[in-house]
């Protein structure tokens, strides 16, 4: 069963570009959540996804953004990007209830210079 | 959402049992228990969980008190391979929204 897979690993944006990753759960999986990682913050929700529908949303301004496709394939936005976006954004998919477990892709380095 | 204390690290000889505590004293009771770790430069990785009774499986055990504000996670043989950081979570009900807090960093010596 593949794992779930995240484009690009590594990106280099500049300041005020705008960025769109992408995220694909494991087959069958209709949750997809995103994470943002920085040494400081550690691990920070960033939104869920189930069935097209933003269902949670974390902490963060509106230049984060996201979408859920009918295949369940996730994408994240991040728009007028700041120098404190650089982080490693991460994407889990799990069947939805809480008695289950999450599967975390790679991830995807965004360096913003 | 119901928070988690776990210590900020700890150590371990090879091949010894590791017990990393976790504190939950808020804890619901539709909360169910979850441990990730993370090893460096890969994304969490999930390792158990448990509402009530105590879970075993391939890679580790978790002991839930009776009163459900406490837990333990045991790792019956450390490997160098173990060495993470480990976080307990909370997660409830329907939600699929994890907690994360600093975890607790398992350093293991040879």
């Amino acid at each position: 069963k593949a794992g779930v897979t995240q484009t690009p690993r590594y990106l280099i944006k500049t300041r005020g570009q705008q960025v769109t990753l992408s995220c694909s759960p494991i087959s069958g999986h209709r949750s997809v959540s995103w994470y943002q990682q920085t040494p400081g913050q550690g691990l920070q929700f960033l939104f869920e996804y189930f069935s097209e529908t933003q269902r949670n949303k974390g902490n963060f301004p509106g230049r984060f953004s996201g979408r859920q496709f009918s295949n369940s394939r996730s994408e994240m936005n991040v728009s007028t990007l700041e120098l404190g976006d650089s982080a490693l954004y991460l994407c889990a998919s799990s069947p939805r209830t809480a008695d289950t477990e999450a599967f975390f892709g790679q991830g995807t380095r965004l360096t913003v210079v | 959402d119901a928070k988690t204390t776990q210590p900020n690290s700890m150590e371990s000889n090879e091949e010894e049992p590791v017990h990393l505590p976790c504190n939950h004293s808020t804890i619901s009771g539709t909360d169910y228990i979850h441990w990730y770790r993370q090893l460096p430069s890969q994304g969490p990785e999930y390792v158990i969980h448990g509402l009530t009774s105590n879970v075993n499986n391939r890679m580790a055990s978790l002991a839930i008190a009776e009163d459900r504000k406490s837990s333990t996670l045991i790792l019956h043989r450390a490997t160098l391979r173990d060495a993470a950081v480990y976080y307990c979570i909370l997660r409830t009900g329907a939600n699929s929204k994890l907690t994360f807090g600093k975890g607790i960093t398992l350093s293991v010596r040879p």
